[in-house]
């Protein structure tokens, strides 16, 4: 079965700093990649995708993220963090069983000192 | 182009109860997917409907019901509710039949839903 895993349940970054938000997938073929980002209260909005081709997507708000086959992950990173990046973020994968269904990951929360 | 809206907001029940939710899809859109969050989790897939059908279900139970309308508005029902049935309901939008794009969802902000 599919399944996403995202080893970190909380990180603190200083403000400034870089950021890298690890997740992995399990999936035989190309998988379908998100990462979305969930505010307090709020709904998730979508940050970047995978597809196919350049494994290195770009995204909203200066994030990017890094699709690498050999290890089954698809990292998310930001190379300066801003204090309104404090939130919690979802990777996902694209169901192969279950129409256009998301599996989502457990989340990491990040918080960010100054 | 309006995005995603779900009402109501918030929603207090008692075990046992009947529950409505209900969300309008960002123009566009002709796929409709629910998910289920519980505290602390990521959100987990209930069931989507693509022209007025189910399309796809997760792992629930049958108490968990829905509907797509013409104007891809859509409703989750949950009969006989259970404690555990708290949570944070989400609806997606997606425009399936795009190849890939078909995946990319776009959510609503959510009902939190509390069962008593």
């Amino acid at each position: 079965a599919q399944s996403v895993t995202q080893p970190d349940i909380h990180i603190t970054v200083s403000e400034g700093a870089s950021l890298e938000l690890r997740c992995n997938y399990s999936y035989g073929a190309t998988p379908y990649l998100f990462w979305y980002v969930q505010s307090p209260g709020q709904g998730l909005q979508l940050l970047l995708k995978y597809f196919s081709g350049d494994t290195l997507v770009q995204g909203i708000k200066g994030f990017e993220a890094e699709f690498k086959r050999s290890q089954s992950s698809f990292n998310l990173r930001k190379p300066s963090v801003h204090w309104s990046d404090a939130a919690e973020y979802f990777c996902a994968v694209a169901s192969n069983q279950a129409g256009t269904a998301l599996i989502f990951g457990k989340g990491t929360t990040l918080s960010v000192s100054s | 182009e309006t995005g995603v809206t779900q009402s109501p907001t918030h929603l207090i029940k008692t075990r046992g109860q009947q529950v409505t939710l209900r969300c309008s899809s960002q123009s566009g859109h002709n796929t409709v997917s629910w998910y289920q969050q519980a505290l602390g989790q990521g959100p987990q897939f209930i069931f989507q409907y693509y022209r007025e059908e189910e399309n796809g279900r997760g792992n629930f139970p049958p108490r968990f019901s829905g509907l797509q309308f013409p104007n891809y508005s859509s409703e989750l029902n949950v009969n006989a509710l259970e404690l555990d049935d708290s949570a944070l309901y989400l609806c997606a939008s997606s425009s399936r039949g795009l190849g890939p794009a078909g995946y990319e969802q776009y959510f609503g902000p959510g009902t939190r839903l509390t069962v008593t």
